[in-house]
């Protein structure tokens, strides 16, 4: 069971510069969020998705979007790319929402030179 | 606006010492608490803690949630190295059924041979 799959495992992009980190989950989970880490806070909510065709902004979801057109991806794009956006980005996903717990994916570690 | 702090906020100890970490929250709508351990990559879920003064046991680990006083421990018994991580206490937020969390800003734990 390969569970949530992010690719790349890490990215160089230049400032202005767009791209599409990916997600993937083979568990049928319906609910899949994105989070950054920075140090010294912890994980933060940018976009999450309820289920296919259903999407919502998170506490810091400027300068990304998302969309979800099936079940099992959730790629969040970055349309300009700027140095604050340098962060480690995680995928998750949870079959239930307040009572089952999230299952993460590797992480994509992204700097914005 | 919720909120989940953790502390301390890094914490250095030797194998075979005990430690105690800390979360408290401020949440409109207590549902569950969450702790996770991240090492190098994806966090992994530890404990799920709904009912207050009820401990979660786990080998070496556990937790225990005390509503009361809007709080939880983790406390990890005779460290070893391959405890060093960084621990992620959560809850999720919002209205049902989005699978959103808010998380601490996490405690880093080094344990030294």
């Amino acid at each position: 069971n390969a569970g949530v799959t992010q690719t790349p495992k890490f990215q160089v992009l230049k400032t202005g510069q767009s791209m599409t980190l990916q997600c993937a989950q083979d568990m049928n989970h319906e609910y899949m969020s994105w989070y950054r880490q920075d140090p010294g806070m912890g994980l933060r909510l940018i976009h999450y998705s309820v289920g296919a065709g259903i999407t919502d902004q998170g506490e810091v979801p400027n300068g990304y979007n998302v969309s979800r057109s099936t079940t099992e991806d959730f790629p969040l794009r970055l349309l300009s790319a700027a140095p604050s956006q340098t962060s480690v980005y995680f995928c998750a996903s949870s079959q239930g929402a307040t009572r089952q717990p999230q299952h993460f994916g590797d992480g994509t570690r992204l700097s914005i030179l | 606006e919720d909120k989940v702090v953790q502390s301390p906020l890094s914490l250095v100890v030797h194998e075979g010492d005990t430690v105690t970490l800390n979360c408290s929250y401020e949440v409109t709508n207590f549902r569950s608490l969450l702790w996770y351990k991240q090492e190098k990559k994806a966090p992994t879920f530890l404990f799920m803690l709904t009912s207050s003064g009820i401990e979660k046991k786990s080998g070496r680990l556990s937790s225990i949630l005390d509503k009361k006083e809007l709080s939880s421990i983790l406390n990890i018994t005779a460290t070893q190295t391959g405890d060093s991580a960084i621990y992620l206490c959560a809850h999720p937020y919002g209205s049902s059924n989005t699978g959103k969390l808010i998380f601490g800003q996490g405690t880093t734990l080094q344990v030294k041979p």
